[in-house]
């Protein structure tokens, strides 16, 4: 089964700087990596997510990075704002034979919080 | 559309009563999701539907059953809730072949006393 190592758990800047979270997973045949973004007292929600086939995908302040060799993958906050602070998952399948129904394994999260 | 709900919000039980955690989605999604969530691990799978009438059992299945007799309901029982049990309950749902995009529910805090 796929394994996912999140780190770092908790992650504090400066309003203003960059932030990376940066995700290890264990099954070559993943390919697709969602990141999820958790507000205090919400379910998580969908901000990003990346398929095998492309290195780096942005979204306006918000960028994700593949390295399918080290089989890592990275979200990359830039000039990061107050509304930014949450808890943050990154995910990966879980086996790939059902289709593209897979089930997500997630990462243990990482809590970011930026000072004003 | 009100997407995911669960309900209740918030629950405290004592040791060996048991329970039922409602989700609804009103977005014809045919997969569901239950998940709890702790401190230090992140999102864990309880049990799972992939289509009305349907379950299967996640990576931490064991003291819940779930049932899924209508599309939009997956619902999360506890027969004889345990201390262990205290957690975040969270209820996850996805349209066919878009595993990816997860919508969650705002969550069932529980606690077993």
């Amino acid at each position: 089964g796929e394994n996912v190592e999140q780190h770092p758990s908790t992650l504090s800047v400066q309003e203003g700087d960059s932030a990376v979270i940066k995700c290890t997973y264990s099954d070559s045949a993943s390919n697709y990596f969602p990141w999820y973004k958790q507000e205090l007292g919400k379910g998580p929600q969908l901000i990003i997510d990346i398929r095998s086939n492309v290195g780096e995908k942005k979204d306006q302040r918000i960028a994700v990075t593949l390295n399918k060799t080290a089989k890592h993958f990275s979200l990359h906050i830039t000039e990061t704002q107050p509304e930014d602070s949450a808890v943050y998952f990154c995910a990966a399948p879980k086996g790939l034979s059902n289709f593209g129904n897979e089930k997500l394994t997630f990462g243990t999260g990482t809590r970011l919080t930026i000072i004003p | 559309n009100a997407g995911v709900t669960q309900t209740p919000k918030f629950r405290v039980l004592k040791t060996g009563q048991s329970m039922t955690l409602l989700c609804a989605q009103d977005m014809n999604h045919e997969y569901m999701y239950w998940y709890r969530q702790d401190p230090g691990m992140g999102l864990r799978l309880i049990h799972y539907s992939v289509g009305e009438g349907t379950t299967a059992k996640g990576e931490v299945p064991d003291g819940y059953n779930v049932s899924r007799l209508k599309k939009q309901n997956f619902l999360l029982g506890l027969e004889s809730a345990a201390p262990s049990q205290t957690s975040v309950y969270f209820c996850a749902s996805h349209p066919w072949g878009a595993p990816e995009t997860q919508y969650f529910g705002p969550g069932t805090r529980l606690l077993v006393l």
